[in-house]
Parts: structure tokens; C-alpha cells; sequence
């Protein structure tokens, strides 16, 4: 089965900066990838997929995703964050090899914008 | 366009006490899905259902049942709650089990149990 790594539980950055938030799943085998947003008191929003085809993903609110198949790893990406990207962020992962695999999240990381 | 939809947001409920958290959603979705989440733990998978007349056990089903009650609804019940069980409670649902689109979730169930 599955699995997924998210390496930092918190990160926090000054407004303006850039932020990379990492994300290793367990198997190098096809699989679909996901970052998802949730901000406080709300439910899980899609920020970006990778299914297949082109390894940089663009997302919502200029977030990005490398997908790279030999080190396993999505790693989330915005050039310069705002107040507003205050939020946590779940990778979940995906095989493609079984008809019936379910989603399977991170355990997430808070990423904390300071002014 | 309301996507998914839970009921209701917040709930404290004593050991022992029972209820059931409502689930819909207007997407023609075929699958459902229920997770809890607490702090630190992400996101676990409580009981799924596939396809309408369908459900399925979870990463952590002990303590609840789930009932898929037409295309649209899936509740979830504690029959017998205790504080372990005090969480936040997401459904989610995808076109179908494939989930290439990935799933769209509820904004929530906050449960207290005291």
C-alpha cells in the first residue's frame, strides 16, 4: 500500500518569501498526486494534480508541483506567499495499479505566513 | 452549486450517547467517503462506499457504522460515543473509486465527547 511523507509538520516564512513544502510517497510504481489545501475552520480545497504528462504542475493561487518519479517525490512550491496562504497543506497519493486503492494523505504541514 | 454538504458543524455529546452525521452531496458522485481527523494524524479513512448498496471498512471503522442511504446520502453513526472519539469528521466523494479527479470535501462535523 501506499504511503506518504511529509517532511516538515510547520513551516514558517516571512511575507514575500518563497516556500517549498515537501512531499516523498512510498512506491515508484504509476500513481496520481495531489496537494490539497485546508484553511482554518474549513474543509480540504484541490490545490494542484499530477496524473500524468508534464512533471511541473500548476495549481490555484500560484502554487506549483514538481513531480520527480526517481526521488518519489511532489514537493508544493510558490515563489513569494502571502498573509493569505496561512493554511495546511496535505500530499495524498494514489496508485494507478488497483482498481479500488483510496486516496491516502500525509499528515500535513502548517505553513505560517508572518508580516 | 453546493457540492458536499454535512450536518451538522459542531456536536457535544456525552459517553454513551449515540448519533449520526449526515452526509450529501449533488455531484452525481458514485463514491463516498468518511475520514476523521485529529492533530498531528492527517486525515484517516473511516468507512468508504464505492457505489451505491455498497460500503466498506477503513483504515480506523471501530466504534461506527455507516449506512449509504441512496446515491446522494451517507451518514455516519456513533452508536456508543466515547472521548476517544472526539475529533473533526470530513466526507468526501469522487465520480467513482478511481478518484482521478481526487475527492471534494465537506467543510466538516466538529464532535466533542465528554
Amino acid at each position: 500500500a501506499q504511503s506518504v511523507t511529509q517532511l516538515d509538520s510547520q513551516v514558517p516564512v516571512f511575507e514575500e518569501a518563497p516556500v517549498e513544502l515537501r512531499c516523498n510517497y512510498s512506491s515508484s510504481v504509476s500513481v496520481y498526486l495531489f496537494w490539497y489545501v485546508q484553511y482554518p475552520n474549513q474543509g480540504l480545497q484541490l490545490l494542484l494534480k499530477y496524473l500524468s504528462g508534464s512533471t511541473l504542475v500548476k495549481g490555484i493561487n500560484g502554487f506549483e508541483a514538481e513531480f520527480n518519479k526517481s526521488q518519489t517525490s511532489f514537493h508544493l512550491r510558490k515563489p513569494s506567499v502571502h498573509i493569505s496562504d496561512t493554511a495546511e497543506y496535505f500530499c495524498a497519493v494514489r496508485g494507478t495499479q488497483g482498481g479500488s486503492e483510496k486516496l491516502v494523505f500525509g499528515k500535513g504541514t502548517k505553513l505560517t505566513v508572518n508580516p | 452549486n453546493a457540492g458536499v454538504t454535512q450536518t451538522p458543524k459542531f456536536q457535544v455529546l456525552k459517553t454513551g450517547q449515540s448519533m449520526t452525521l449526515q452526509c450529501a452531496q449533488d455531484m452525481n458522485h458514485n463514491s463516498m467517503y468518511w475520514y476523521r481527523q485529529d492533530p498531528g494524524m492527517g486525515l484517516r479513512l473511516i468507512y468508504y462506499s464505492a457505489s451505491e448498496g455498497t460500503t466498506d471498512k477503513g483504515e480506523v471503522p471501530n466504534g461506527y457504522n455507516v449506512s449509504r442511504l441512496n446515491k446522494r446520502e451517507f451518514s455516519l453513526r456513533l452508536e456508543s460515543a466515547a472521548p476517544s472519539q472526539t475529533s473533526v469528521y470530513f466526507c468526501a466523494s469522487s465520480e467513482n473509486i478511481a478518484a482521478v479527479y481526487g475527492y471534494t470535501f465537506g467543510s466538516g462535523t466538529r464532535l466533542t465527547v465528554v
